[in-house]
């Protein structure tokens, strides 16, 4: 069965630095979707992308962050400079094709601690 | 806003009883409430999902139930077994633009005792 898949699994980086968090989802789907979840609360959206635009963003995606799909498997989230708040397991899910869109299947998740 | 609340937020069952978690979302306009099951450092995984058209749904030891009036629903799991024990979340789908991201209820840790 296929799945969402995320790399790297565990991100360690220091508070003002970079990162990028890798997701390739399923592949006939066409609606792909970052969510955080800080440890030991809900899970909570982020961003939803569709036909190579945003879709949607929640008051969490400021402009620290973006999201590409540099190809086409690849769908990415930018955290520009990241803070301490920012340490949180962020999710990659997608749903599609076109009519199907409903259910949202979810990656392993990239744990990201910063320092 | 569009919120789920979700209770209880722990449960703790003896095996082979029933299980209940309820949750109540605020936006009329969801269509769409999946469950939810994450084991400790793992991907959420979906157990069971509801339309707005349908008001109950089973699967095997799993059902789910929608009150679109009292904008409740409800998971049931029958039978507990100890590998049942985990966080289960439960979500309302908003719909917006072309895409619906999911609202999620704050989670319940369910415990299944051998």
């Amino acid at each position: 069965e296929p799945e969402v898949t995320q790399t790297p699994s565990h991100q360690v980086t220091q508070m003002g630095q970079e990162v990028i968090l890798r997701c390739v989802p399923i592949s006939n789907h066409l609606y792909f979707y970052w969510y955080r979840q800080i440890l030991g609360q809900k899970v909570e959206f982020l961003v939803s992308f569709y036909n190579n635009e945003i879709s949607e963003k929640s008051e969490i995606f400021d402009d620290q962050f973006s999201v590409e799909r540099p190809d086409g498997s690849n769908f990415t989230l930018k955290i520009r400079s990241t803070k301490l708040e920012d340490s949180a397991m962020y999710f990659c899910a997608s749903s599609g094709p076109q009519g199907y869109q409903e259910t949202q299947y979810f990656g392993p998740g990239t744990r990201l601690l910063v320092l | 806003g569009e919120n789920v609340e979700q209770h209880p937020s722990t449960l703790s069952v003896q095996e082979g009883d029933s299980a209940v978690i309820k949750c109540t979302y605020s936006d009329s306009a969801s269509n769409y409430f999946p469950w939810y099951k994450q084991e400790l450092g793992k991907r959420p995984q979906l157990i069971i999902d509801i339309r707005s058209n349908v008001g109950e749904k089973k699967d095997q030891r799993i059902a789910v139930t929608l009150n679109k009036t009292a904008k409740h629903f409800s998971l049931h799991i029958t039978e507990t077994q100890p590998e049942d024990s985990a966080v289960y979340f439960c979500a309302a789908r908003v719909f917006s633009g072309n895409t619906g991201k999911l609202i999620f209820g704050q989670g319940t840790t369910l415990q299944v005792k051998p």
